[in-house]
């Protein structure tokens, strides 16, 4: 099957940028999401990339997609405490409406 | 809309007894998601349906799980036996289909199998 594949741990200083790193196995994935779980709470979206895209910027999110490597990153810039948290990848292979989860990275930030 | 409601929040049952969790998707999504979340497998898919119909189950663990969707608002997961090693939580999500959308979850049944 397909493989996620996510950093377990981050550990940033409050006002620092967080990057959190994904790679992915499908070069004809469709859709690439990142969401945020917080302590006994379900997982939300945060935001998207369609994969004709390179960037997506949001806010203090950004989002870069390298298809040639299929590396995905989340940029968080001024990274406060409330951001501490889970993070997930997620792919959509190509034909599928399944989505494929990373193990999750969790952003620790201190002060 | 209330988001994806997922019954009960917590639940603590013996071993061997009958679980039942429960879903409510968001009203006019037509795809429903069963996973489970532990410590040492991440976010595991259990069972996909669309349009009430299950396309794929291959993630169900055994013959003891067990997943409904009588009607477009309402899902099941049943456990029968229940065993220790089921102890995890379990989130429902749904969507509309439109992949830009991606998926709402909902909060989630930890449940714990003593």
């Amino acid at each position: 099957g397909e493989d996620v594949e996510q950093s377990l741990f981050l550990s940033v200083r409050e006002g620092d940028s967080s990057v959190i790193n994904c790679t992915y196995t499908d070069s004809s994935s469709t859709y690439l999401y990142w969401y945020k779980q917080e302590p006994g709470a379900g997982l939300q979206l945060l935001t998207y990339i369609f994969s004709n895209m390179d960037m997506k910027q949001d806010q203090r999110l950004t989002v870069l997609l390298n298809k040639k490597d299929k590396h995905l990153s989340l940029r968080i810039a001024d990274t406060q405490t409330g951001d501490s948290a889970i993070y997930f990848c997620a792919e959509i292979p190509g034909g599928s409406y399944i989505p494929t989860f990373g193990r999750g990275t969790s952003l620790i930030v201190h002060p | 809309d209330a988001g994806v409601i997922q019954s009960p929040r917590h639940e603590v049952t013996e071993m061997g007894q009958e679980v039942t969790l429960r879903c409510k998707p968001i009203s006019g999504h037509n795809s429903l998601f069963w996973y489970r979340q532990t410590m040492m497998r991440g976010l595991e898919l259990l069972i996909y349906f669309n349009n009430n119909v299950p396309i794929d189950d291959s993630g169900m663990p055994e013959d003891r799980f067990s997943a409904k969707m009588p009607n477009a608002s309402f899902s099941t997961l049943k456990i029968q036996p229940s065993e220790p090693r089921d102890s995890a939580v379990y989130f429902c999500a749904s969507s509309s289909g439109t992949l830009r959308d991606g998926y709402t979850f909902g909060s989630g049944t930890r449940l714990t199998v003593v």
